[in-house]
């Protein structure tokens, strides 16, 4: 059964610094396009960055461009999320998804994700 | 940027039909997915490229996606039903979600 897990999350002040991991199992992980996707307290879900299989490719919200990085070691089967430049507002549960695209990007498999949380 | 709509809340009763709707400039030329999302929990593909139904999700579950509006249609709804619901489609090179309908069965 295909499972991801995050890791990685907590409370960490303005202008500090997270490193999310998640670590797949079960499918052929560098096959797949893989993504962050947030979701604050209360709030709905919102895209945060997507990374092609083998690393090559790369895109983020612009809410996030410049402050975030998300990577990926297809030998570890893990995907991780730098987030640096924190705010306030980037407090949310983050999610690990995969993309289970054929003909457009859909997200069939979501983990349970890790809560952020940026307060001073 | 590209905007989804959906309405904040749906209400329906037991065994009656549901419809939630997604809005979005255009929606039918490009393909649509729907997420639920239950309390506290991860949420959930129900329907993806429009239409399809992914392996454990009930045939109760159906979508539709044409002009500016897609669909969820929930037949013969169950308490069970009862969550959020999202819809997602892809443009340019970002995600789009919608802001979320909760389904309430009364």
């Amino acid at each position: 059964e295909v499972q991801l897990v995050e890791s990685g999350g907590g409370l960490v002040q303005p202008g500090g610094s997270l490193r999310l991991s998640c670590a797949g199992s079960a499918f052929t992980f560098s096959s797949y396009w893989m993504h962050w996707v947030r979701q604050a307290p209360g709030k709905g879900l919102v895209w945060v960055s997507r990374i092609k299989g083998d690393g090559s490719s790369t895109s983020y919200a612009d809410s996030v461009k410049g402050r975030f990085t998300i990577s990926r070691d297809n030998a570890k089967n893990t995907l991780y999320l730098q987030m640096n430049s924190l705010r306030a507002d980037d407090t949310a549960v983050y999610y690990c998804v995969r993309d289970g695209a054929t003909v457009t990007t859909y997200f069939d498999y979501w983990g349970q994700g890790t809560l952020v949380t940026v307060s001073s | 940027s590209y905007e989804l709509t959906q309405p904040p809340s749906v209400s329906v009763s037991p065994g009656q039909t549901a419809s939630i709707t997604c809005s979005g400039d255009k929606l039918g030329n490009i393909h649509a997915c729907w997420y639920q999302q239950k309390p506290g929990q991860s949420p959930v593909l129900v329907i993806y490229e429009d239409t399809k139904r992914p392996s454990g999700i009930p045939e109760r579950f159906s979508g539709s996606n044409s002009g500016d509006t897609a669909t969820l249609t929930i037949s013969g709804t169950q308490a069970m039903d009862e969550a959020d619901y999202y819809c997602q489609a892809w443009d340019s090179s970002a995600a789009v979600f919608g802001g979320g309908t909760k389904l309430t069965v009364l």
